[in-house]
């Protein structure tokens, strides 16, 4: 399967614990994206990385949030002292960059925070 | 504020009959616009982009149009069938890597 691919798809963790996400986007692709969604809305954005290089966060990524693209490949999300608010689907995107984004979708790690 | 609205109810149609879903926006002036599909569940999946200096845009049994002077998209799924059933997102592009998501728009198509 030669799709970006998540891992794990489904966490339930208790608050305040920490919990990392990982994200294997398409090989080819330089541009990879993390957005949340919640239950009814559309996805929502909150990161975006150019090979290795972070250019832009979204105020909705808090400190608590942090995200790495080391080598330009694979992505970790990191969310630490986890807030049952922090509860959502979390999806990675990647894409090949150029004047028109189509944004190619992983499968979204569910998480759950009790 | 930037605003996306889609319709807001779900769509439920019979089968063969053509679904048309809004997409509506408010202090955006997107470049493009495209629509994606969402199982539930899943990860959305891209379907078609259309540009801003295009009135149409046509793929298989879909249809977009975009009118910039309306700020509005339409979506048409032609001789829908119970597989077209999802919810169906407009994405409108922010600048040249980012996109705004509507909330998305349910359909069901009944056999």
């Amino acid at each position: 399967d030669t799709g970006v691919s998540q891992n794990p798809r489904h966490k339930i963790t208790k608050r305040g614990q920490n919990v990392t996400f990982r994200c294997d986007p398409i090989s080819e692709h330089n541009r990879l994206y993390w957005y949340r969604q919640t239950l009814g809305q559309g996805p929502e954005f909150l990161t975006y990385f150019q090979n290795e290089a972070q250019l832009e966060k979204s105020r909705l990524l808090s400190d608590r949030f942090s995200a790495e693209r080391p080598k330009g490949s694979f992505s970790t999300l990191e969310i630490q002292r986890t807030e049952q608010g922090d509860s959502a689907m979390y999806l990675c995107a990647s894409s090949f960059g150029g004047a028109e984004e189509t944004q190619y979708f992983g499968p979204g790690t569910r998480l759950l925070v009790l | 504020s930037q605003k996306i609205e889609q319709n807001s109810e779900a769509l439920n149609i019979q089968e063969g009959k053509t679904a048309t879903l809004t997409c509506n926006y408010t202090n955006y002036s997107p470049a493009y616009l495209q629509w994606y599909r969402q199982d539930p569940g899943r990860g959305p999946v891209f379907l078609l982009l259309i540009r801003e200096n295009e009135k149409e845009k046509r793929k298989e049994r879909l249809k977009v149009t975009f009118d910039t002077t309306l700020k509005q998209s339409l979506f048409h799924i032609t001789a829908s069938q119970p597989a077209d059933s999802a919810t169906y997102l407009c994405a409108l592009s922010v600048n040249d890597y980012k996109l705004s998501f509507g909330a998305g728009t349910t359909v069901t198509v009944r056999a």
